[in-house]
Parts: structure tokens; sequence; C-alpha cells
């Protein structure tokens, strides 16, 4: 049960595009196609902005700038159009098999 | 949907702490249920998962044999009962609903453990 690993940090200018990536094994990203991807702004509990590589769920307000994909063991997450608001630091998770899941160690996207 | 954490506090090596989790707002006993932690300033940390009726859970390697996980649906309440605690379990403790196959749609907003002499 490794935490998946991301770049400590990421950042780009308003109105750029941000892609963060997350890599892990052949036992949890690159064995399923359940990778989340989460928003988390300081001092807020964490928001899902992707489920199952590349979906955006329902209801959550998620913007359709962003996005998901996945090759082999490594997911990864497109901001685009970067907003102010987009701020925040941002984790994967994965199934890792027997019901257990897996995040990743965080990315800090900064707009410049 | 409302997901309130309680039971959090200052603990000692070596005790325990039972943590609750209040769910209102959705019919509970059909979603799978999680507890992810994260220490001060650090990420998050999957510990453990739920299912719908009780008949399947799950842990992370590093409380495996020391938490139990465990919900009563006519309360609507998750738990997480914690012993031989170690300073490295201090952390905000988060409840989170089920969305696909992991923790997503809606979290509390953590109850914090602190583990120290």
């Amino acid at each position: 049960q490794s935490a998946l690993t991301q770049p400590p940090s990421a950042s780009g200018s308003p109105g750029q595009s941000v892609t963060i990536s997350c890599t892990g094994t052949s036992s949890d990203v690159g064995a399923y196609n359940y990778v989340s991807w989460y928003q988390q702004h300081p001092g807020r509990a964490p928001k899902i902005m992707i489920y199952e590589v590349s979906k955006r769920p329902s209801g959550m307000g998620v913007p359709d700038r962003f996005s998901g994909s996945k090759s082999g063991n490594t997911a990864s997450l497109t901001v685009s159009g970067l907003q102010a608001e987009d701020e925040a630091d941002y984790y994967c998770g994965s199934y890792a098999g027997s019901n257990t899941y897996v995040f990743g160690t965080g990315t800090k996207v900064t707009v410049l | 949907v409302q997901l309130v954490e309680s039971g959090g506090g200052l603990v000692q090596p070596g005790g325990s702490l039972r943590l609750s989790c209040a769910a209102s707002g959705f019919t509970f006993s059909t979603y799978w249920m999680y507890w992810v932690r994260q220490a001060p300033g650090k990420g998050l940390v999957w510990v453990s998962g739920i299912n719908s009726d009780e008949s399947s859970t799950a842990y992370a390697d590093s409380v495996k044999g020391r938490f139990t996980i465990s919900r009563d649906n006519a309360k609507s309440t998750l738990y997480l009962q914690m012993n031989r605690l170690r300073a490295e379990d201090t952390a905000l403790y988060y409840c989170v609903r089920g969305y696909s196959t992991g923790p997503g749609g809606y979290w509390g907003q953590g109850t914090l453990v602190t583990v120290s002499s």
C-alpha cells in the first residue's frame, strides 16, 4: 500500500493549462479504471473532481475544464483555462484491490 | 447530505478512542463508507472502508489489527474503534461516503486525534 507518486508542485498562468501526473503500479492504477482526483483548498475538506479515470461527478459542480486520462500505470489530471480558484492541493486516488484504496502524495497547484 | 464526526481528542500512546460519524440526508444503509486521515500539513491517507451491510471491511496495513470499522444502519452512524494508538496516528480523521469504487462524494469536516504523552 505505497502512496501513488505525484509531483510536489505545478503552476500555470490564468488561462493556461496544467497537467498533474499520478504514477502507481500494475496493482493499483494500472490494474483498474478506478482512479479519482480530489481538490482540497486550505482548511477545507477534499472535493472529488474526477472518478473512474475521466468522469466528472454529476451534481458536484465540477467544471468541464477538469479532465482525466490514464495510460498504463500513470493517470493524469488536466486543468484547462486555469482560474484563480483552481489554486489548491490535488490528490489522486486509486482502487488497489481487495476493497483497499490508496491516495497519491499530493500536488500543490499555483496560479501565477 | 451531512456527515458529522465526533470523538476525537488527546490520548496517550497505547490508548484508545472511538470515533463516530453521524450521517443524514441520504440513505446511509446503501453506501460504502470510509475513514480517511490527514496528518497536519501532510497528504490524505486511506484508513478503512466498510460495505453497506457490514459484511466486508478493509484496512490500511498501518492500522490493521489495531483499528476496527463498524456501522449501525439503524442509527445512520459509522464508527472507528482505534486501539494501541501511536504518535503517527495523529491526524484529522474524515468520514467519507463512497462514490464509485472508493471514497468520494461527501466528506465530513473531520475530527482531530492527537496521540501524545
